[in-house]
């Protein structure tokens, strides 16, 4: 199972742009990479995913690098209400399904 | 539209007690999931199922676990003789297709804590 690594904490100004990243390197070629967010009491979120190609939509971007080690996540102008727990998550196919494997992930915390 | 429910939201009992968790899918999702977090852990996959077949129950704990489906809907997470231990938040999702890149959508979990 591929692993990922993401800092345990990250501190972001309101409005400014948070850069979120994460490590995968044993990663297969055709997994694909998840971002997840969950906020207090509540469970989580999808916010984007990818293969190769960087992805934008209208939460967030995701740069994937292109030997597919490592990836970052961007909110372009994060707000208060962007503190939450943010999840990078490395999909394994098992079996034909997936099975998403949730490591500790970075609390990132917006300020005014 | 409506996206996944769960309930009880909270559950409190007595340890020794069963208990029955209820997740209502997205309607029109094929596949579901129970994950289950305990406080300040990351998520960590219980049952998968494929219709209304469980092809893969590797995390459930313990024989004290069991989960079913009905109508390729509703699924309930059973716990029997519940222990100290099982206190945590269980989290549902479903996703549209079985194979693909669907991602999960995930219900907002119902806090379970044992006395």
């Amino acid at each position: 199972d591929a692993k990922t690594t993401q800092p345990p904490s990250m501190d972001c100004a309101e409005g400014r742009a948070a850069n979120l990243p994460c490590n995968h390197s044993t990663i297969s070629g055709n997994e694909y990479v998840y971002w997840y967010r969950q906020i207090h009491s509540q469970g989580p979120q999808y916010i984007i995913h990818g293969l190769k190609n960087n992805e934008t939509n209208e939460m967030a971007s995701l740069i994937i690098t292109e030997d597919r080690k490592s990836s970052t996540l961007i909110l372009p102008h994060a707000t208060l209400r962007d503190t939450a727990v943010y999840y990078c998550i490395v999909r394994v196919r098992s079996g034909g399904y997936n099975k998403l494997i949730f490591g500790a992930g970075t609390r990132l915390a917006v300020h005014p | 539209g409506a996206g996944v429910s769960q309930s009880p939201s909270n559950k409190v009992t007595e340890k020794g007690k069963d208990v029955e968790l209820r997740c209502d899918p997205i309607s029109g999702h094929t596949a579901l999931y129970w994950y289950r977090q305990r406080l300040g852990q990351g998520l960590e996959f219980l049952i998968y199922f494929q219709g209304n077949s469980a092809p893969d129950k590797s995390g459930l704990p313990s024989d004290r676990f069991s989960a079913e489906r009905t109508g390729e809907s509703v699924s309930t997470l059973t716990i029997q003789r519940t222990q100290q231990e099982d206190s945590a938040v269980y989290l549902c999702a479903s996703s549209p297709l079985v194979y693909g890149d669907q991602p999960q959508h995930f219900g907002d979990g119902t806090r379970l804590s044992i006395l």
